[in-house]
């Protein structure tokens, strides 16, 4: 089963409208952590926000917000007020602590597109 | 402060050839990761160090691909008899020592022709 899932391949939105990019994940570890990353095509992966599993308040940073829902295992990103800059890919990742070691998991990523 | 840094930025190769991609961390982070993107796909792990520990390596998909980091820094990954399927961008990654947020460097493309 994907640990990541990311069902949008591809999602538009017009400028000074909010998006929401889904995202669910699968683990049994009661200890994770879900991280949102941006991608433009210049191709460097910018962090944009984290939530941990134990974090009671949704993560946000700036525009960005994470409506985390621990009982359904979801994570989604939340894009206030959409920019033309913000037209990227958006990968979804889970890090888990398997074995002591922390690495990240990805999802197949949401092509986001903003349009004027 | 600088970032994460890797070179080549583009690097073209006849199967067969080994390659060398390096990356260097942000400085003071003690985890270091490499990825791999193929086209229009998500990233996959290749291998992890975390200081002085033996590195995971459990990502690596053959044992042509191999990766050192000297001095807990500087790391080169390295691919042996490359193959066309080798293709792909490489990413590294940094993490300070308490933290699981993960910092990219901007890739190196191989394309093995």
């Amino acid at each position: 089963a994907q640990k990541i899932t990311q069902t949008q391949p591809g999602m538009f939105v017009q400028e000074k409208e909010a998006v929401t990019l889904d995202c669910t994940y699968d683990t049994s570890d009661p200890s994770y952590g879900l991280f949102w990353y941006k991608q433009p095509s210049s191709g460097e992966m910018i962090f944009l926000i984290y939530q941990g599993s134990y974090d009671q308040q949704n993560a946000t940073e700036g525009r960005y917000s994470l409506n985390f829902q621990k009982a359904r295992k979801s994570a989604n990103l939340v894009i206030s007020a959409s920019q033309l800059g913000d037209s990227a890919m958006y990968f979804c990742a889970m890090r888990e602590r398997d074995s002591g070691y922390s690495t990240l998991t990805f999802g197949k990523g949401t092509m986001l597109l903003v349009s004027p | 402060g600088a970032g994460v840094s890797q070179s080549p930025s583009n690097k073209v190769t006849e199967k067969g050839k080994d390659v060398e991609l390096r990356c260097d961390p942000i400085s003071g982070h003690t985890a270091l990761y490499w990825y791999r993107q193929s086209l229009g796909q998500g990233l996959e792990f290749l291998i992890y160090f975390q200081g002085n520990s033996a590195p995971d390596k459990s990502g690596l998909p053959s044992d042509r691909f191999s990766a050192e980091r000297t001095g807990g820094s500087v790391s080169t990954l390295t691919i042996q008899r490359t193959q066309q399927e080798d293709s792909a961008v490489y990413l590294c990654a940094s993490s300070p020592g308490g933290s699981d947020t993960q910092y990219f460097g901007p890739g190196t493309r191989l394309t093995v022709l």
